[in-house]
Order: structure tokens, then C-alpha cells, then sequence
């Protein structure tokens, strides 16, 4: 069965960096794509950006363009998600989903979820 | 951007009840890529539908969606009690994804 594993809570003080792992199993990595969402406390769902599971390329969200980094390491089926210069309002549950995508575009909805990461800002 | 408005922000039913939940999206979402996700408190959101009407696997078919252009809608016949959510509409036809900014269905 798919599954996709998150690495655990994380605090960070602001101007710090955390790094998001995603072990994905259950499924050929390659054949999919990730993209991150994230979700504030008691907000919406805020899409991050996309990368291929194929070739690693990427695309992101124009707001968070510069101080993302989306990698994936395919010898252990994992997704990584970077982000540079925290915030007090990036804390928020970060999710990693698989998608289906074709020459790079999105063509499919998010059909399976970590199960989140917290990553907490103090102010 | 895609602006996806969701109607109505809580849904106050009660159980055995039909469900009827909006989405309306800001320009025409294209080739009908819209999904509706299901999400329960401290639980990741659950894709219920994808293009519009499909149902993803293992979803209860009284879960249905329609809709096409900028008007969607999500209807759940027959509430269960493990229906009481969150939902969220998403258009993944055009960069940057969008979301809605969800319905919650409460017990009423």
C-alpha cells in the first residue's frame, strides 16, 4: 500500500532553516511527482510547489519562490522540502502529497498525504 | 490566480441528512481539474473527488461531485456520523494550485 512517511515536529528559532523529509513506499518513486502544502493553525491549505519524481524538476509557488528548496533522493525514495529564513508565520503543518504529472505539468489531485510535519517559530 | 470561494463556511446538519456544499471558482477551471478533500482535526486532508465527479478509491458513493467551468458542488447524501469535517475544494488545472477555503459540516 502507499504510503508517505514525514520526519517529526520541529522547532526553529526565526531566520533558521528546517529541512522536511518524505519517504514514499508502496509505489514505483519515479512514475509520481510531490508537492508540499502547508497549513497554518486553524487555516487553509496553501500550496508550496511541485518536483518531479522523475527528474527533480521543480516548480514554485511564486511566494515562496527563493527561500524553498524541493530535492529528492530516488536510491531511498524520499522527498526533502527546505525552507530558508523562517518566520514567526511559517509555522504551520507541512504536508508532503503525491501527484501525477505529464512534461512537468500537474494533471492529477493530491491522492495520498503524509501525515504532516509541525514546524514551529517561536515569536 | 484561481480563487476558489467555498459556500457555505459551516453546515449545520444533523445526521441522515443531505449534505450540499459550493465551490466557485474566480475563472473557468480547466478540463474540469477540480477535487474535493476531506479533512478531520489533527488527521491529513483525504482526497474524496478529482475531476469534477470521479470518486477516488474507497469513497462511499454517497459522495458525489458536479459541476464544470467556474461551479462546482459537493453533496453528501445521507450524513454518517464520521462525515462531520472540513472540506476543501482544489483547482489543479492551472500554477499556482489553489485551494478553498473550506466548508466545515458540524452536528447540528
Amino acid at each position: 500500500q502507499v504510503q508517505l512517511v514525514q520526519s517529526g515536529p520541529e522547532v526553529k528559532k526565526p531566520g533558521a532553516s528546517v529541512k522536511v523529509s518524505c519517504k514514499a513506499s508502496g509505489y514505483t518513486f519515479k512514475t509520481y511527482g510531490f508537492s508540499w502544502v502547508r497549513q497554518a493553525p486553524g487555516q487553509g491549505l496553501e500550496w508550496m510547489g511541485w518536483i518531479s519524481g522523475y527528474n527533480g524538476n521543480t516548480k514554485y509557488a511564486q511566494k515562496f519562490q527563493g527561500r524553498v528548496t524541493m530535492t529528492t533522493d530516488t536510491s531511498t525514495s524520499t522527498a526533502y522540502m527546505e525552507v530558508r529564513s523562517l518566520r514567526f508565520d511559517d509555522t504551520a503543518v507541512y504536508y508532503c502529497t503525491r501527484v501525477i504529472s505529464v512534461l512537468g505539468v500537474i494533471t492529477g489531485p493530491f491522492d495520498y498525504w503524509g501525515q504532516g510535519t509541525l514546524v514551529t517559530v517561536p515569536s | 490566480e484561481i480563487v476558489l470561494t467555498q459556500s457555505p463556511g459551516t453546515l449545520s446538519l444533523s445526521p441522515g441528512e443531505r449534505a450540499t456544499l459550493s465551490c466557485t471558482a474566480s475563472q473557468s477551471v480547466r478540463s474540469s481539474f477540480l477535487a474535493w478533500y476531506q479533512q478531520k482535526p489533527g488527521q491529513a486532508p483525504r482526497l474524496l473527488i478529482f475531476g469534477a465527479s470521479s470518486r477516488a478509491a474507497g469513497i462511499p458513493d454517497r459522495f458525489s461531485g458536479s459541476g464544470s467551468g467556474t461551479d462546482f458542488t459537493l453533496t453528501i447524501s445521507g450524513l454518517q456520523p464520521e462525515d462531520f469535517a472540513v472540506y476543501f475544494c482544489q483547482q489543479y488545472g492551472s500554477s499556482p494550485l489553489t485551494f478553498g477555503g473550506g466548508t466545515k459540516v458540524e452536528i447540528k
